[in-house]
């Protein structure tokens, strides 16, 4: 079975520009969660979807910061313009449930590392 | 405010020995606790996990070990192996959310 999806896997974009991350959940999970590692904050939840729909997005650190999720197989993550303080890792996730419970965990990409300078 | 704290941001271990990974959390209201390691250029993969009226949990060479009285948790890898060296996650859960630590970079020596 494929995995989380994740495009690109490498960016690096001027300051000022727009960013754009996708994701690909795996099939038949009904959640997905947008990540962002950094050293200092470790890895921090931007936003997560439940059946397509935006359940909590409290994470999300500026309204730079957008996500979609149109379809029950596609995501994106905007930043539109981006700054330097944007540079990290980006991780999607998809689960089964946005419920945590026994046995039920949740699946991530490979990440997305954006650079912007 | 870090609601889950990984206070050490590496260790090194001797091949064989046990390696003691630690992890406090602030908010009693978690219920479910996680175990993530990462390989670098890759995501996390879920490792082990432990509910909250659970104090112990096994896995093989992996136990995770809950004291809730104080807020702690940690992972015991026995016996560790160069495989194990990476990046590991503590994670708790509460309304539905994962909320992850800063990692702790494990180095295995041979």
């Amino acid at each position: 079975d494929a995995g989380v999806i994740q495009s690109p896997r490498h960016e690096v974009t001027e300051m000022g520009q727009e960013v754009t991350l996708r994701c690909k959940p795996i099939s038949g999970h009904n959640s997905l969660f947008w990540y962002r590692q950094t050293m200092m904050r470790g890895l921090e939840l931007l936003i997560y979807f439940n059946n397509n729909v935006p359940i909590d997005d409290s994470g999300m650190p500026e309204d730079r910061f957008s996500a979609k999720m149109p379809n029950a197989s596609f995501s994106t993550l905007k930043i539109q313009p981006s700054e330097p303080r944007d540079s990290a890792v980006y991780f999607c996730a998809s689960s089964l449930s946005h419920r945590v419970l026994t046995g039920n965990t949740i699946y991530f990409g490979e990440g997305s590392w954006l650079t912007v300078v | 405010d870090q609601q889950v704290k990984q206070n050490s941001p590496s260790l090194s271990v001797q091949e064989g020995r046990i390696s003691i990974l630690n992890c406090d959390y602030t908010n009693s209201m978690f219920d479910y606790f996680l175990w993530y390691k990462k390989y670098p250029a890759e995501g996390p993969t879920f490792l082990i996990s432990i509910s909250s009226i659970k104090d112990k949990n096994e896995d093989g060479r992996f136990t995770v070990f809950l004291n809730k009285s104080a807020k702690h948790l940690s992972l015991h890898i026995v016996p560790s192996q160069p495989g194990d060296s990476a990046v590991y996650f503590c994670a708790a859960s509460s309304n539905e959310k994962l909320t992850f630590g800063t990692g702790t970079r494990l180095t295995i020596i041979p």
